[in-house]
């Protein structure tokens, strides 16, 4: 069972270019989050989506784009990426929204 | 807009030391959740408080929910090595979880 699985681990971007972090999850959890924790801090949350078709915007949603075609996949788009999104990347599912969240390893960005 | 702070946001104990972290929110939760953070890791769920006033115990840790469903603590007694960490309170308004700053633990041996 691998849970919640993110791709790629590492990445270096350069100002302006696009990248999507991949999100792929095998327990059949409705809800699927994404946040992004900067250095010695908490984690904000940018989109979720409580199923299949449905998404919608966290604290932090500016220059990020989400889609959810199917429960299993839930992808996070940077289309012109800036330093200030430098940043770690979790993705993270749940059943329920009163269910425990599992986190994906992440996925540490550096953008140049 | 929504608030979840916690205090202290550094704590440094000696091993056997006890450890308390405090969270706090700016309005009524619906639940709360506590997650550890190891350096370089993933938050994992350690808890989920839901009623008022309501007490949870794992071994050494005890979870706390406020009356007003607006604060939370954790209590480790007797810390160890293995504590060492960030502990994130997260709390539930609607849909949207609002995680706390966080505090690391750091037990000296």
């Amino acid at each position: 069972n691998a849970g919640v699985t993110q791709t790629p681990k590492f990445r270096i971007l350069k100002i302006g270019q696009s990248m999507t972090l991949q999100c792929t999850q095998d327990m059949n959890h409705n809800y699927m989050y994404w946040y992004r924790q900067d250095p010695g801090m908490g984690l904000k949350l940018i989109y979720y989506s409580v199923g299949a078709g449905i998404t919608d915007k966290g604290e932090v949603p500016n220059g990020y784009n989400v889609s959810r075609s199917t429960t299993e996949d839930f992808p996070l788009r940077l289309e012109l990426a800036a330093p200030s999104q430098t940043s770690v990347y979790f993705c993270a599912s749940s059943y329920s929204s009163v269910q425990p969240q599992h986190f994906g390893d992440g996925t540490r960005l550096s953008i140049l | 807009g929504q608030q979840v702070m916690q205090i202290p946001q550094y704590q440094h104990v000696q091993e056997g030391e006890d450890f308390t972290t405090y969270c706090n929110s700016s309005t009524t939760l619906s639940n709360i959740q506590w997650y550890k953070q190891r350096p370089g890791g993933h938050p994992v769920f350690l808890i989920q408080l839901v009623k008022s006033g309501e007490v949870k115990k794992q071994k050494r840790l005890t979870f706390q929910f406020g009356e007003a469903k607006k604060n939370s603590s954790l209590h480790i007694t007797a810390t160890q090595t293995t504590d060492v960490g960030t502990y994130f309170c997260a709390g539930a308004t609607g849909n949207q979880f609002y995680f706390g700053t966080g505090t690391s633990l750091t037990v000296i041996p």
